[in-house]
């Protein structure tokens, strides 16, 4: 499986945008961008995912770089709700997914 | 309804119990995970059932041994677990793998404690 290399942890204050970084040097054309994160006790939860193009949605937005090496997701603006464990994946489709370390995102108010 | 449920939600058991988690779920998925994770790291694939067929095995110990008797259930039976597979057990469901993008919907996880 194609590598992802995130910080491991960011820090953020209420209310002001949050960008997550994610290299991945090594990606195929057939593999999509995925975020994930995971709520202090609870199982992750999906975010966004993308191929080529930047994507929003209700939750964040996803930037992708031209070469596809890098992506970033954006919190527009960070709640103390959005302090999670962000995962940045790489799967093809069809393939289950495979977590990495991800980045411990904290939020002060 | 998008949600897996997991029962137990604690389960202790001691190194000769034989025991089962259970997962759910009625979202009409036809995919479902097992994934594996110790504190502070991330989750580890186990099991991947696709059609209530076993379709991924990560080289998993044979103490443990999935079961998917319908499309909306899933169960792993524990039996001689050492004290190392005391973790967090999370069960997912997507639409399906053999094609395209699905989101993977998480429980909240099985807290196993292996005595």
């Amino acid at each position: 499986d194609a590598k992802t290399t995130q910080p491991n942890s960011m820090e953020s204050n209420e209310e002001e945008p949050v960008h997550l970084p994610c290299n991945h040097s090594t990606i195929s054309g057939t593999d999509y961008i995925h975020w994930y994160r995971q709520l202090p006790s609870q199982g992750p939860e999906y975010v966004i995912h993308g191929l080529t193009s930047n994507v929003n949605n209700r939750m964040a937005s996803l930037a992708i770089a031209e070469d596809r090496k890098s992506s970033t997701l954006i919190l527009h603006r960070a709640t103390l709700r959005d302090a999670a464990v962000y995962y940045c994946i790489l799967s093809q489709a069809g393939t289950a997914l495979i977590f990495g370390k991800g980045t411990t995102l904290s939020v002060s108010s | 309804d998008t949600e897996v449920t997991q029962t137990p939600k604690h389960l202790v058991m001691g190194m000769t119990n034989k025991k089962s988690l259970k997962c759910e779920q009625h979202m009409g998925h036809r995919a479902m995970y097992w994934y594996k994770q110790k504190a502070k790291k991330p989750p580890e694939l186990m099991f991947v059932y696709s059609y209530e067929k076993l379709s991924i095995n990560e080289s998993v110990p044979s103490r443990f041994s999935p079961e998917c008797p319908n499309s909306s259930l899933l169960n792993l039976h524990l039996h001689a677990l050492q004290p190392e597979d005391s973790a967090l057990y999370l069960c997912a469901s997507s639409q399906e793998t053999t094609s395209g993008i699905y989101e993977q919907f998480f429980g909240p996880g099985t807290r196993l404690t292996v005595l």
